[in-house]
């Protein structure tokens, strides 16, 4: 059964700096690329980032950039993003979701999202 | 610019059929997308992949009610015998190189 288990999420002050990690199991991690999406309050679902099966190629959404960093560690079957420079409208649960293949595609498994919070 | 476009609401009656529309952006037709579902203060789910030619892989444990089809621009979820757990947002998905795009979403409302 694939599992996908977000972690990390809180409440930071804006300009701060907060890691999330998705700890997958059920399925060969280093094989699928893993997304990053979000949903703020209220509103849809926004994609904020993707990286590869190998790690070899990070993509991001505009709102992001330079900001936010996505990693994994395929030995730790973890997926990781690092969000800097956090900004009110960063606030958002954030979900982990698996790739369909090895790159670009559509997402078949999600997990269950962890809380973000910008506040002073 | 690739985009995907979905009418805000949808509603039906119990029992019923409802069809939920996605479009695609011109010069994309030819995209596959995705369907998710989103049931109130829970994560999405994959519901399916729905190609160009109207073909469709479904996720895990996703019933027969469920199924896709294609017309030039425009990608179809077609939910029958409405049941009140299916009342949800759905929510189309498609990808390119180093991008995932979502629609904005279908809020639908069984009667």
């Amino acid at each position: 059964e694939v599992q996908l288990l977000e972690s990390g999420g809180g409440l930071v002050q804006p300009g701060g700096s907060l890691r999330l990690s998705c700890a997958a199991s059920g399925f060969t991690f280093s094989n699928y690329a893993m997304s990053w999406v979000r949903q703020a309050p209220g509103k849809g679902l926004e994609w904020v980032s993707v990286i590869r099966d190998s790690g070899s190629s990070t993509y991001y959404a505009d709102s992001v950039k330079g900001r936010f960093t996505i990693s994994r560690d395929n030995s730790k079957n973890t997926l990781y993003l690092q969000m800097n420079s956090l900004r009110a409208d960063d606030t958002a649960v954030y979900f982990c979701a698996k790739g369909g293949t090895h790159t670009y595609s559509w997402l078949d498994y999600w997990g269950q999202g962890t809380l973000v919070t910008v506040s002073s | 610019q690739l985009v995907l476009t979905q009418s805000p609401s949808a509603s039906a009656s119990l029992g019923a059929s409802v069809k939920v529309t996605c479009t695609l952006s011109s010069g994309h037709s030819n995209y596959a997308i995705a369907w998710h579902q989103q049931q109130p203060e829970k994560g999405p789910r994959y519901l399916m992949k729905v190609n160009s030619d109207g073909s469709h892989t479904k996720g895990d444990g996703i019933p027969d009610r469920f199924s896709g089809s294609s017309s030039g621009a425009e990608r179809y979820l077609t939910i029958s015998s409405l049941q009140s757990e299916d009342e949800a947002d759905y929510y189309c998905q498609t990808w390119g190189t180093g991008i995932v795009v979502f629609g904005g979403g279908t809020k639908l409302t069984v009667l």
